[in-house]
């Protein structure tokens, strides 16, 4: 079944421990891009990745780290996580070819809190 | 930049009656429009798309019609069942090529039966 698989689901920690979000897409698509969702402002682009080693700052970026070494994979890195950061995470991609753009595929979401 | 309005929520319907949810969008280009769908503890999934002015989007009895003249892309549906209860997005993607999507803040809607 083709799918964006995010983990964890739920996810509760403390201030300033590192954590990581794991993304991962078995439809080989080049596109990748982590969002959060907070009440009364949608949602919000964070990172994205055109493509294994090219990453960029989406609207949202500070206080996160993302790596894009393998295709299917795009991890999200809070390395001091603070509670401003506590938030509903998607992960989404999409195919990648520049004019063919049909929308995202999206993960189930990791819904962290941080105390 | 690019930006997407939607009308302020949320929206309590009975069984069978008519939904419109409005969209607006403020674009530099030729976006591509779409709505998608957050049922209650799920991600979002996509309901609908449109690529180019006066298409119109249309699944699971949902509709949208791509309206350049208005910068439009409202939601409509003649018969909403309690099951498509959830938050729902308007979305445009810029067609320049960086495939970035900007949502609306979504609507959440309520069938009660």
């Amino acid at each position: 079944e083709a799918q964006v698989t995010q983990n964890p689901r739920y996810l509760i920690t403390v201030t300033g421990k590192k954590l990581t979000v794991t993304c991962s897409q078995n439809m080989n698509h080049e596109y990748m891009s982590w969002y959060r969702q907070d009440p009364g402002l949608g949602l919000r682009q964070i990172y994205y990745s055109m493509n294994v080693e090219v990453t960029d700052k989406g609207d949202v970026p500070e206080g996160y780290k993302v790596s894009r070494k393998e295709k299917r994979n795009f991890p999200l890195i809070l390395e001091s996580p603070s509670p401003n950061q506590t938030s509903l995470y998607f992960c989404a991609s999409s195919l990648g070819t520049k004019g063919k753009f049909n929308g995202y595929t999206f993960g189930s979401g990791t819904r962290l809190t941080v105390v | 930049g690019d930006s997407v309005t939607q009308m302020e929520g949320p929206v309590t319907l009975s069984e069978e009656a008519f939904l419109t949810i409005n969209c607006t969008y403020t674009a530099t280009g030729y976006p591509s429009l779409f709505w998608y769908v957050q049922y209650p503890g799920e991600g979002l999934q996509l309901l609908l798309k449109a690529t180019k002015a006066d298409d119109k989007g249309s699944n699971k009895g949902f509709e949208a019609t791509y309206r350049k003249e208005t910068t439009s892309f409202h939601l409509e549906k003649g018969s909403v069942q309690v099951s498509d209860s959830a938050v729902y997005f308007c979305a445009l993607s810029d067609q320049g090529g960086s495939e970035k999507l900007v949502f609306g803040k979504g609507t959440k809607l309520t069938v009660n039966p």
